[in-house]
Order: C-alpha cells, then structure tokens, then sequence
C-alpha cells in the first residue's frame, strides 16, 4: 500500500523560528492529513487538504499541497516549546467508492528548545 | 465532553494468553479503527468498522480479532496468535471515509 514519508525524520528548533516538515507519496490520492502526536500520547487531528486544494490555513499552521510533484509540506510558524512532538502525514487514497485506509507515514519528530 | 476512552492505559500479557483492549467513543461516530504503532514507525490499520455489526480486516489483522455490537464500543482481542504483541495501540473514529480521525489516549502493551 502506499505510505506517505516525512522529511526530515527529526529537526531541531529554537523557539520562535519556522518549522517545516516535507511529505512525499506514490499514488493518487483524495486527500492528504496532518497529525500531532505527544509522547506517549494519541494523535491530534491538525489538517486535511484536499487533491484539489493548494494550500490550508490554520492559526499558526499552513499545509501546501503539489499533486504533480506529489509531495506536502507543514509549515509552523513562531514555533513554541508546546509544539515538540511528532508530527504525521497521512493518504486517502484516490478511489471512487471512498476509502477507510489512511496511509500513515513514519513521521518527523520535532524538538523545540526554549 | 465528548471523546474517546482507551482502556487499560497500560497492559502486560504473557506468553499464551489473550488480552482484550477496550476502546469507546461518544461522538456518536460511525466509523471505529484500530491501529498499531511501533517505535519509531507510523501507524498501521489493524481492523475498522464503518457501522455496528460490520468490520473489515486492515493490512495486519493476522492474530487480533474485533466485535462491534455497538455503535460506542470496538474492542479489539490481541490473541495468542499474534507473534509479536508487544507495542502502542490506537483507536480512532470518525464520520465518514473522508475526514480526519480522532483518537484515544492509547494501549501500550507489553508481553512478558
């Protein structure tokens, strides 16, 4: 099955700056997702952007997607110290009949230090 | 306040034996999943459920078992079947095959 893979596997900020964080997949998809997770914790929802959308907003986040290249980033910007956490981009296949098999990929872990 | 429990927290099993984990949710969500995570990697589909009664086997199902006979509860069985147990487990739901999941605080297991 596909997988979507984040780049890089771990970054390591000061807070304040941007983080970025890549994600790259092999096929068509419907949509693409980003999560959060805390250490030992479950995953948080951030963002969903579709195959027909080019880029997402949400407070401090800003999710690109490039369907040719296929490839996402998430963009956190003024990071903070709560923001260290892994972070997971997850594929919805393109199907016709709509799809329950979110794709994860092994994700970034992202230290931010005060 | 709506959400999902995941219960134990933490579990030890040994050799042989089965073990249920107990995942419920009150968000009135159709779709129930069941994932496995283990260090370092991303989440794996186990089994998911889009309504009571019906569930669908994930990428690595070999060795768990599920039952839905209600809309707020999907527990999973982690049977002695299974060869190597040991690791994070996650259930999530959602409405619907095209939005985001929520998840539950997690069950990490370990086998003794």
């Amino acid at each position: 099955s596909q997988q979507g893979e984040e780049d890089p596997q771990a970054l390591s900020i000061q807070e304040g700056e941007n983080a970025t964080m890549n994600c790259s997949y092999k096929t068509s998809i419907n949509n693409l997702q980003w999560y959060r997770q805390n250490s030992g914790r479950g995953l948080v929802h951030l963002i969903l952007i579709r195959s027909n959308e080019r880029e997402k907003h949400s407070g401090r986040l800003r999710v690109t997607l490039d369907t040719s290249k296929k490839s996402s980033s998430l963009l956190i910007t003024a990071s903070r110290a709560a923001d260290t956490a892994s972070y997971f981009c997850a594929t919805d296949p393109y199907s016709g009949a709509g799809s329950y098999q979110l794709t994860f990929g092994k994700g970034t872990k992202l230290s931010v230090i005060p | 306040d709506g959400g999902i429990t995941q219960s134990p927290k933490y579990l030890f099993r040994k050799e042989g034996q089965n073990v249920t984990l107990s995942c419920e949710q009150n968000l009135n969500h159709d779709a129930m999943y069941w994932y496995r995570q283990d260090p370092g990697q991303g989440l794996r589909l186990i089994y998911y459920s889009q309504i009571v009664n019906d569930f669908q086997k994930g990428d690595i199902a070999e060795g768990y078992s599920v039952s839905r006979e209600k809309k707020e509860s999907f527990p999973l069985t982690v049977t002695s079947a299974q060869k190597n147990p040991t690791a994070f487990y996650l259930c999530a739901s959602n409405n619907g095959s095209r939005v985001g999941r929520f998840f539950g605080p997690g069950t990490r297991l370990t086998v003794l």
